[in-house]
């Protein structure tokens, strides 16, 4: 099976704060790469597909990039509502298989 | 709109059945490729299992081979998970999703259903 690894597990930044999120592949997975972002309670809301195309109706300050092995997805600029946690998902090889996730906190 | 309302998960003994059921509506329900990805309490998400629009092909995480069955009723619009042989790792909020097809055999999830819990203990 393709391991994700994620990095950070948790991250604490302020509003309006750069971040970015790391997602790495045990093997090559091409740009086959999903990201979500899911809020307590809630179910995971679908935000990058295909490492950098951003889902209809996601705010453009998301962001992903990369291929292979190594991902990293961005958020210019966060707000309040980012604050939640994000999940990578690869869908290059059976089974699909998700990073640990990345909890973003207020600082 | 797109809807997705699971059912069927409950308290069951190690061991046990459960039928889990995922209504679909606001979208043509044959078209799309199904998944159950569940999520242990307090943990990440982990894919269960998944099924092409016709039902003609399934696939498992290997943990769950030979325990779980996956399949659709699509004159229903409804995805189902029979889980037998059900153990404690199976804990879980068990959500169904639809895919969206990125190329032949690869798709990604664009829509989730709320969850129904299945918590497997003596």
């Amino acid at each position: 099976d393709i391991q994700m690894t994620q990095s950070p597990s948790t991250l604490s930044a302020s509003v309006r704060d750069r971040v970015t999120i790391t997602c790495r592949a045990s093997q090559s997975i091409s740009s086959w790469l999903a990201w979500y972002q899911q809020k307590p309670g809630k179910a995971p809301k679908l935000l990058i597909y295909k490492a950098s195309s951003l889902e209809s109706g996601v705010p453009s300050r998301f962001s992903g990039s990369g291929s292979g092995t190594e991902f990293t997805l961005t958020i210019s600029g966060l707000q309040p509502d980012d604050f939640a946690t994000y999940y990578c998902q690869q869908y290059n090889v059976y089974p699909w298989t998700f990073g640990q996730g990345t909890k973003v906190e207020i600082k | 709109e797109v809807q997705l309302l699971e059912s069927g998960g409950g308290l069951v003994q190690p061991g046990g059945s459960l039928r889990l059921s995922c209504a679909a509506s606001g979208f043509t329900f044959s078209s799309y490729a199904m998944s159950w990805v569940r999520q242990a309490p307090g943990k990440g998400m982990e894919w269960v299992s998944g099924i092409s629009g016709s039902g003609g092909s399934t696939y498992y995480v290997d943990s769950v081979k030979g325990r779980l069955t996956i399949s659709r009723d699509n004159s229903k619009n409804t995805l189902y998970l029979q889980m037998n042989s059900l153990r404690a790792e199976d804990t879980a909020l068990y959500y169904c999703a639809k895919g969206v097809v990125a190329v032949a055999g690869r798709y990604y999830f664009d829509y989730w259903g709320q969850g129904t819990l299945v918590t497997v203990s003596s």
